[in-house]
């Protein structure tokens, strides 16, 4: 049974240009967040899609966006990236039936981004 | 504003010996408390979580973990650290009731070294 995959691992870019990040939830699981881990912070919620649309999203602008597929996959796109934007971008899978939902959320390895 | 207080950055126990990572919440409601493990370069690994119900919750790895409503703790544990229990730590408490809120927010995690 696959986890939550996210690609690339690594990601060089300079600032001003545009980056997608790339996830596939663990097997079963219909929904998926994005989270931004900055070094030695906790992370930090950008958004979340259920149902290909985005449901909630954290205190992040615009340039943060995303979609979801109808395999359940899921693309997180950063644009005008700042050196500020330099972090472990981490994707987690759960299959929430709503807002009682107690499941878990399982998150991949991340994607490191480095903005210069 | 809702959030998780982890206010050691790090705890040093001895091989063998019992050890406690400290975490507490200001979030309204009765929300769901959850534990993740990182490794370094690696993803965020699920421990447990309190729902409801006993205190005392047990998850993997030998963890467990003690809820107090009235100090608003959820306190990580382990009877006998080992080595490869060195990695950080993180807090995580989901809203739950009242209003929309699918987001984890994380506290600033802790780093646990285990001395041989």
């Amino acid at each position: 049974d696959a986890g939550v995959t996210q690609s690339p691992t690594h990601l060089i870019k300079t600032r001003g240009q545009q980056v997608t990040l790339r996830c596939s939830p663990k097997s079963g699981h219909d929904t998926v967040s994005w989270y931004q881990q900055a070094l030695g912070q906790g992370p930090q919620f950008i958004f979340q899609y259920y149902e290909e649309e985005e449901r909630q999203r954290g205190n992040f602008p615009d340039r943060f966006s995303g979609h979801q597929f109808p395999n359940y996959s899921s693309e997180l796109n950063v644009n005008a990236l700042l050196l500020g934007d330099s972090a472990l971008y981490l994707c987690a899978s759960s299959l929430e039936a709503g807002l009682t939902s107690t499941d878990t959320q399982y998150f991949g390895p991340g994607t490191r981004l480095t903005v210069l | 504003a809702q959030s998780v207080a982890q206010p050691e950055d790090q705890v040093n126990v001895a091989e063998g010996n019992p050890l406690t990572v400290k975490c507490t919440y200001s979030v309204s409601g009765n929300p769901y408390l959850f534990w993740y493990v990182q490794y370094p370069n690696r993803g965020l690994q699920f421990l447990l979580k309190y729902i409801t119900g006993d205190n005392l919750v047990k998850g993997s790895y030998g963890f467990e973990a003690e809820f107090n409503k009235s100090q608003t703790s959820f306190h990580l544990k382990k009877p006998s650290a080992l080595v490869s229990d060195s990695a950080l730590y993180f807090c995580a408490v989901r809203p739950h009731g009242g209003y929309s809120n699918y987001q984890l927010i994380w506290g600033a995690g802790t780093k646990l070294i285990i001395k041989p």
